[in-house]
């Protein structure tokens, strides 16, 4: 069974500073999607940024950015330049090619301090 | 462009009522799918509508149950419900089958008292 896995369950981090979320997961798929969603205190899940397994090139969305090291089945998030608005729930997700069946990981609480 | 949007956003039920979630899909968006939301469990997969056919399905009990109609807006139901099903319950859509993009709803608080 696919499983995804969010070892930090809380980060927090400077106003303008860098940070990075870690994610990895196991598959034995070889086609498959990687997400990063946020969700807010109002808890709506925001897509922050997402990788297809076939992509080499690492995604990018603005000060959002991905390492996504397939051979050792990692996707972590780095955030630069964070923003009080950064704040949130941060949930990583696998989908396999086909499937609209997300499977999350456990959330990484992150709080930006001012 | 409207987002997915469910409605009630609230509701409040007792211990051995039914309850129906309805959510309506980004437009052109068949996939629908619904997610269940908890703070021990964290966020499982319900199941998956896509042209009226449920294609997926978690690893819930029969009491949980969907449907999708023609114009893919989507309901699930729970019946006979228990103090654990208390959750946020997001409905999420995506454009088919071969774009994995998939986007939330705002969620359903359901409370059972």
């Amino acid at each position: 069974a696919q499983t995804v896995t969010q070892s930090q369950p809380e980060m927090s981090v400077q106003e303008a500073e860098t940070v990075t979320l870690s994610c990895t997961y196991d598959t034995s798929e070889s086609d498959y999607y990687l997400f990063w969603y946020k969700q807010p205190p109002s808890r709506q899940m925001i897509l922050v940024i997402r990788q297809e397994a076939y992509k080499q090139q690492n995604a990018t969305e603005n000060r959002f950015s991905v390492n996504f090291q397939k051979a050792a089945k990692s996707f972590s998030l780095k955030i630069s330049d964070s923003q009080l608005g950064d704040a949130a729930m941060y949930f990583c997700a696998y989908t396999i090619q086909g499937a609209q069946k997300l499977v999350f990981g456990q959330g990484t609480r992150l709080t930006i301090n001012p | 462009k409207a987002g997915v949007t469910q409605t009630p956003r609230y509701l409040i039920k007792t211990r051995g009522q039914q309850v129906t979630l309805s959510c309506s899909p980004i437009s052109g968006h068949r996939s629908v799918s619904w997610y269940q939301q908890t703070p021990g469990q964290g966020l499982q997969f319900l199941f998956e509508y896509f042209s009226e056919t449920q294609r997926n399905k978690g690893n819930f009990p029969g009491r949980f149950s969907g449907r999708q109609f023609s114009n893919s807006r989507s309901e699930m139901n729970v019946s006979t419900l228990e103090l654990g099903d208390s959750a946020l319950y997001l409905c999420a859509s995506s454009l088919d089958s071969s774009f994995n993009t998939i986007y939330f709803g705002e969620g359903s608080w359901l409370t059972v008292v």
